[in-house]
């Protein structure tokens, strides 16, 4: 079984500050591992995604998370807040690859970037 | 552009209606999703279609009833609906199947709000 948890509900940041999400995760298997990210009204974006290549990923926007497998985490960060930023973000955990198991989400961490 | 695209953006109904939501994917994908959105909860899977069979079914009230007629879309067909069935619903797809890369990254539409009154 796949379990993810995002540890804030809320992160409020002044614009050019450092953003950090948190997100911890469960899984019987090796996981991949994702950030989504939705503007108001907007679907989901997919950020970026581990995939059980290089620990430290790199994504659109500035963003990247690193994949700590003793600490069961997958924090996104970010060095410099921008106002654009501002939006909920999801942790999201899958099971093996080429597989059907669905994505499991997080309940989401919404950003919001002071001026 | 996600390659997703929803129609109806936004959608209000009374009890008594019966309606569609419509979901078109033009990324070449084999695998389509639908998924519930409510304020305050996690994003709850509600079907997939593989290869347009039907793989999951979440324990969905039969007042939502999904039909994929080809791989490239996607229909939920709504009736009799709840006032808590307000929500904003998503359609996804993606490409399941060998792959180098190989994990079911899903690309969503913008979703259609629904409103019942």
């Amino acid at each position: 079984a796949q379990s993810v948890t995002q540890l804030d509900s809320h992160v409020s940041v002044s614009e050019g500050t450092p953003v950090l999400l948190r997100c911890n995760y469960s899984s019987s298997y090796s996981p991949s591992l994702f950030w989504y990210v939705q503007h108001p009204n907007k679907g989901l974006q997919l950020l970026l995604k581990y995939t059980s290549a290089a620990t430290l990923v790199k994504g659109i926007n500035g963003f990247e998370a690193e994949f700590k497998k003793s600490e069961t985490s997958f924090h996104l960060t970010k060095p410099s807040a921008h106002m654009s930023d501002a939006a909920e973000y999801f942790c999201v955990v899958s099971g093996p690859n080429s597989g059907n198991t669905p994505l499991v989400f997080g309940k989401g961490t919404r950003l919001s970037v002071i001026a | 552009e996600t390659g997703v695209t929803q129609t109806p953006r936004h959608l209000v109904m009374g009890m008594t209606n019966k309606k569609s939501l419509k979901c078109e994917q033009h990324l070449g994908h084999n695998a389509m999703y639908w998924y519930k959105q409510s304020a305050k909860k996690p994003l709850e899977l509600m079907f997939v279609y593989n290869f347009k069979e039907q793989t999951e079914n979440n324990s969905v009230p039969s007042r939502f009833s999904p039909e994929c007629p080809n791989s490239s879309h996607l229909f939920l067909h709504l009736h009799t609906l709840q006032p808590e069935d307000s929500a904003l619903y998503l359609c996804a797809s993606s490409h399941l199947g060998r792959s180098a890369r190989g994990v079911n990254e899903q690309f969503f539409g913008p979703g259609t709000r629904l409103t019942v009154l």
